[in-house]
């Protein structure tokens, strides 16, 4: 198994770009979540999903979209990027909510 | 604002000796887990304790849970150059759907 499998590792965009940054899990897992993370804040969770077809906003959701078409992928989308956005992000999987989080390897993005 | 903070925020220790962290949190949770993450790295679970329980062990990792103080703490034995990590606990509220919160982290490093 691979696991949670984060997509581009390394991305530089300019303000006002969109992209998207990809996670994929192939343990069948139906909770998935993104944080980012800032030097000496933690993580912070932007949008989590209970199931396919179901998502919810979490601490941090504005300027991020995020989609749950299929079990095993939990795309989160930039929309308009701005240098706030500049962060380490991580997708994380688990069986189900309250259980422990399989993470990704992070996608390390720079808004410039 | 952050759920769980760790104390302290850096620690320092040599190969052989045990490294203490604490965490507090503010509110009452479903439960409380700790995490490790070594540089440039995803998180890797270590240990999830429930509000029921009082400790728990993994190998070299012992937990406790004192839901009275709303604290935590965890202990690695015998710390190896190997622990060098940031280490972080999470908490569970019960109304949350399992969404985890994460404090900003205690820095370990394990000189040899």
């Amino acid at each position: 198994n691979a696991g949670v499998t984060q997509t581009p590792k390394f991305q530089v965009l300019k303000t006002g770009q969109s992209m998207t940054l990809q996670c994929a899990q192939d343990m069948n897992h139906e909770y998935m979540s993104w944080y980012r993370q800032d030097p000496g804040m933690g993580l912070r969770l932007i949008h989590y999903s209970v199931g396919a077809g179901i998502t919810d906003q979490g601490e941090v959701p504005n300027g991020y979209n995020v989609s749950r078409s299929t079990t095993e992928d939990f795309p989160l989308r930039l929309l308009s990027a701005a240098p706030s956005q500049t962060s380490v992000y991580f997708c994380a999987s688990s069986t189900g909510s309250y259980e422990k989080l399989f993470f990704g390897s992070g996608t390390q993005l720079s808004v410039l | 604002s952050q759920q769980g903070e760790e104390d302290p925020q850096a620690l320092s220790i040599q190969e052989g000796e045990n490294a203490t962290m604490n965490c507090s949190y503010k509110t009452s949770i479903n439960n409380l887990q700790w995490y490790r993450q070594n540089s440039g790295r995803g998180l890797v679970h270590l240990i999830l304790i429930r509000s029921n329980e009082r400790e728990k062990h993994s190998g070299r990792l012992r937990v406790t849970l004192d839901t009275s103080k709303k604290s935590s703490s965890l202990l690695i034995t015998a710390s190896r150059a190997a622990d060098t990590a940031s280490y972080f606990c999470a908490t569970a509220t019960p109304d949350s759907w399992g969404k985890l919160q994460f404090g900003a982290g205690t820095q370990v490093v394990v000189t040899p």
